[in-house]
């Protein structure tokens, strides 16, 4: 079955480290995204791609940084310079997500200690 | 700047009734909308959605309304069922958005046995 594997699950990080949050989709989906989900504010967007070897910022890019070197693979690496990485981070794909929406992972919970 | 907007951060029904989730919107280039339920711990996964050529889409138990001369739209679930219990969240697009999706905050939804 196709789908879309987010891993680990659970992460802790100590403050001042890099972290990198593994995102992998069998769905030969062209284009993937990240979001950061935090109590009250809803899901907000980190960075996408719609193609191999190119990305895009969202809204809430800094301190954060992708790689899009394959199509199946869109890893997230959260760097030190994140005031506030502690959040559930969501990585979806999409073939055309205005006619067929998003498909998401499960997640990944980072919290730093 | 929040250009999805779910008012009503929770919501009770009681099992059987009819649940009413609204949604606003700001950006008049928005003109598909989504539908997402998420249980905890999980991926959002997708309901139902609706273009804005239409102003009502069903699915079963799911009924999503757009009114878009008030930038609103609404989804029924009747009859609610327990396992309905989850965060709802509405999330736009447009035409030149690079097929990005804008969610909104969220509604989380307790079905009353």
């Amino acid at each position: 079955d196709g789908g879309i594997t987010q891993s680990p699950k659970y992460l802790f990080r100590k403050e001042g480290q890099n972290v990198t949050l593994s995102c992998e989709q069998n769905l030969n989906h062209d284009a993937m995204y990240w979001y950061r989900q935090d109590p009250g504010q809803g899901l907000r967007l980190i960075y996408y791609s719609q193609i191999v070897n190119d990305f895009q910022k969202g809204d809430i890019a800094e301190g954060y940084s992708v790689s899009r070197e394959k199509k199946e693979s869109f890893p997230l690496t959260v760097t030190s310079a994140q005031k506030n990485p502690t959040a559930f981070y969501l990585c979806a794909s999409s073939k055309g997500a205005r006619v067929y929406g998003y498909t998401f992972g499960s997640g990944t919970r980072l919290t730093v200690v | 700047d929040q250009q999805v907007k779910q008012n009503s951060p929770s919501l009770s029904v009681q099992e059987g009734r009819i649940s009413i989730l609204n949604c606003d919107y700001t950006n008049s280039m928005f003109d598909y909308f989504l539908w997402y339920k998420k249980y905890p711990a999980e991926g959002p996964t997708f309901l139902i959605s609706i273009s804005s050529i239409k102003d009502k889409n069903e699915d079963g138990r799911f009924t999503v309304f757009l009114n878009k001369s008030a930038k609103h739209l609404s989804l029924h679930i009747v009859p609610s069922q327990p396992g309905d219990s989850a965060v709802y969240f509405c999330a736009a697009s447009s035409k030149n958005g690079n097929e990005k999706l804008t969610f909104g905050t969220g509604t989380r939804l307790t079905i009353i046995p």
